[in-house]
């Protein structure tokens, strides 16, 4: 079955820094998901993307938080300035939407860590 | 909240016997979805039931939605070990596109 890359697996920052976490989506899907779970807890929301722009986001993703396409083939989240709340693990989804309703591909996560 | 509630929290039992978990949502679905997450890793779709439908099955699971009681339930009949996993059900409703998730039960199955 096709898969959702991301990089890097674990990413260790200090507060206050930048980080920038990659999802590489299944070639032919088209909307493109950032989820976060910290602790193993609940899984979070917090950006959808389509035809290269946001498409929804939740209160969680403030400004602090951007996404892109740069290059057609990996989709970024950035964390402008990181905080300790936000360590979690960070999961990139994807899904094929041609019609209907459709399951979504999720990435084995990173576990971003901010010290 | 948005957010799916489940119940139980954590559930264990033994090999062999059926685990079931139930997810209730508040909201008006257009799909309920279940989700399994073994530990530290990505999660993994199971199962998908639409808002008109009343149960679907795959292998062991059984799945069985209620919109009149904004409720879905999870069966896993003749549980292994290698079940032992976290489940999450998720809803898509509305004109949005996003999954929200439940809040996810543990399962441990004892060999």
């Amino acid at each position: 079955e096709p898969e959702v890359t991301q990089t890097p697996s674990h990413q260790v920052t200090q507060m206050g820094q930048e980080v920038i976490l990659r999802c590489v989506p299944i070639s032919n899907h088209l909307y493109f998901y950032w989820y976060r779970q910290i602790l193993g807890q609940k899984v979070e929301f917090l950006v959808s993307f389509y035809n290269n722009e946001i498409s929804e986001k939740s209160e969680i993703f403030d400004d602090q938080f951007s996404v892109e396409r740069p290059d057609g083939s990996n989709f970024t989240l950035k964390i402008r300035s990181t905080k300790l709340e936000d360590s979690a693990m960070y999961f990139c989804a994807t899904q094929k939407r041609t019609g209907g309703a459709e399951k979504l591909f999720f990435g084995s996560g990173t576990q971003l860590s901010v010290l | 909240s948005q957010q799916g509630e489940e119940d139980p929290q954590a559930l264990s039992i033994q090999e062999g016997e059926n685990a079931t978990m139930n997810c209730s949502y508040k909201t008006s679905i257009n799909n309920l979805q279940w989700y399994r997450q073994n530990s530290g890793r990505g999660l993994v779709h199971l199962i998908l039931i639409r808002s008109n439908e009343r149960e679907k099955h795959s292998g062991r699971l059984r799945v069985t939605l209620d919109t009149s009681k904004k409720s879905s339930s999870l069966l896993i009949t003749a549980s292994r070990a290698a079940d032992t996993a976290s489940y999450f059900c998720a809803f898509e409703g509305g004109a949005t596109n996003k999954l929200i998730f439940g809040t996810g039960t543990l399962l441990a199955v004892q060999p």
